[in-house]
């Protein structure tokens, strides 16, 4: 089961920042948190993960709070192309093997509107 | 980097035929594939965890014998779904992890198959 908490959707303009929320409020220390997204038709495309510092890269800033059970992706300049649905997922670190599986909720649908 | 791609992106076959759907890691190598399925209005399911050279771990309740899994190289997994049936038709997804340094899963583009 997956164990993340999101909103079924979500509206944003265009040219605004989203903010995708998600409850992950078990949590355990050596789990990190991923976030997907799938656009209709697609195969989900990786956006960024993290620990317990905030991280930041190209597409989307990562916040996680100081307890680590939740965190908000941030899309700064939200287009009519980042409408999708967000995935929000915790899981192991651990290098090869099963613990590498990725088990997705149901996600957030983002609706950019123009 | 990382870019993973599916073939064919569509297929549509009789009941009874037997579909194989390939996957391919273009600019790495993948010790590890995983096949999800996807079915309308739903989110991703794994079906089946892959590594190059050893036989795939199936998920509970995913028939091993009806969705055969093949890893014969680093950088081709191949899902053949035998003897379809209308049930089986969904939208077949792989993704696949570059490399023993890092775990982040890259998706393929995703296979759609339909059942007649």
């Amino acid at each position: 089961d997956a164990k993340t908490t999101q909103p079924p959707s979500m509206d944003c303009a265009e040219g605004r920042a989203a903010n995708l929320p998600c409850n992950h409020s078990t949590i355990s220390g050596n789990e990190y948190v991923y976030w997907y997204r799938q656009i209709h038709s697609q195969g989900p495309q990786y956006i960024i993960h993290g620990l317990k510092n905030n991280e930041t890269n190209e597409m989307a800033s990562l916040i996680i709070t100081e307890d680590r059970k939740s965190s908000t992706l941030i899309l700064p300049h939200a287009t009519l192309r980042d409408t999708a649905v967000y995935y929000c997922i915790v899981r192991d670190n651990f290098y090869g093997g099963a613990t590498n599986k990725l088990i997705f909720g149901t996600g957030t649908l983002l609706a950019v509107q123009p | 980097g990382a870019v993973v791609s599916q073939h064919p992106s569509w297929v549509i076959c009789k009941s009874g035929t037997s579909v194989k759907i390939e996957c391919r890691s273009l600019d790495f190598q993948a010790t590890t594939m995983f096949w999800y399925r996807q079915f309308p209005k739903q989110s991703l399911m794994l079906m089946a965890t892959s590594n190059e050279g050893s036989k795939a771990t199936y998920e509970q309740g995913v028939e091993k014998d009806k969705f055969l899994i093949n890893h014969a190289s680093l950088t081709l997994s191949t899902l053949t779904v035998t003897s379809a049936h209308p049930e089986d038709s969904s939208f077949y997804i792989c993704s696949a992890i570059p490399g023993r340094n890092t775990d982040t899963q890259y998706f393929g583009p995703g296979t759609r198959l339909t059942v007649l």
